[in-house]
């Protein structure tokens, strides 16, 4: 099965310090790519960051960073000096067999508190 | 702002009735995907279009409808309205294929009464 997993409901971080969000997927291809999206509280979905599979170096947006594991098929979100705009619902994402379909996790709720 | 426009941005309306949604992608976009996203729930994939072509079919109910038009904007019908079928309904864009990233429109919040 084609899946992308995130076992991480909730998490909450105080300002300023780290958190690191995970995210597993089930896949066969070997050149796919990865997305975590982000969700405030006005609903919009927002593209944080994107990972493409044949590349070794993990993607970095300012304070955003991916942990990418290819073996262990993990994309995890790490977000350093959290701020309280920080604060919404992150999905994992994945066209996963390369096709026509985008699987999104079931997404994790951050609470940045101050 | 990502360039996806979504119209109308709420929509109320009884049960039984037929609604359209409309998407305008970015521009220079061919893909037209549609999401569905209940209260508290996650993205439901509905239907992808490419250049006026339908691409995959996700979990879109019969009484739902797709198309893309020849200016690319695609609209979305749902029919035969329940109360499940509140919620909150994206389009989103991308270039072509579904490797490439696809950019979100804010979504028409739909409630049926």
């Amino acid at each position: 099965a084609q899946t992308v997993t995130q076992s991480q409901p909730e998490m909450s971080v105080q300002e300023a310090e780290t958190v690191t969000l995970s995210c597993t997927y089930d896949t066969s291809e070997s050149n796919y790519y990865l997305f975590w999206y982000k969700q405030p509280p006005s609903r919009q979905m927002i593209l944080v960051i994107r990972q493409e599979a044949y590349k070794q170096q993990n993607a970095t947006e300012n304070r955003f960073s991916v942990n990418f594991q290819k073996a262990a098929k993990s994309f995890s979100l790490k977000i350093s000096d959290s701020q309280l705009g920080d604060t919404a619902m992150y999905f994992c994402a994945s066209p996963l067999k390369g096709g026509n379909q985008f699987y999104f996790g079931t997404g994790t709720s951050l609470t940045v508190i101050p | 702002d990502s360039g996806v426009t979504q119209t109308p941005k709420h929509l109320i309306t009884a049960t039984g009735q037929r609604v359209t949604l409309r998407c305008s992608p970015r521009s220079g976009d061919l893909s037209v995907y549609w999401y569905q996203q209940s209260l508290d729930q996650g993205l439901q994939f509905l239907i992808h279009y490419y250049n006026g072509e339908e691409r995959a079919k996700g979990n879109i109910l019969e009484r739902f409808s797709a198309q893309q038009f020849p200016d690319l904007h695609s609209e979305l019908n749902l029919s035969s309205l329940e109360l499940g079928d509140s919620a909150l309904y994206f389009c989103a864009s991308s270039v072509s294929r579904s490797t490439d990233t696809q950019y979100f429109g804010p979504g028409t919040r739909l409630t049926v009464l």
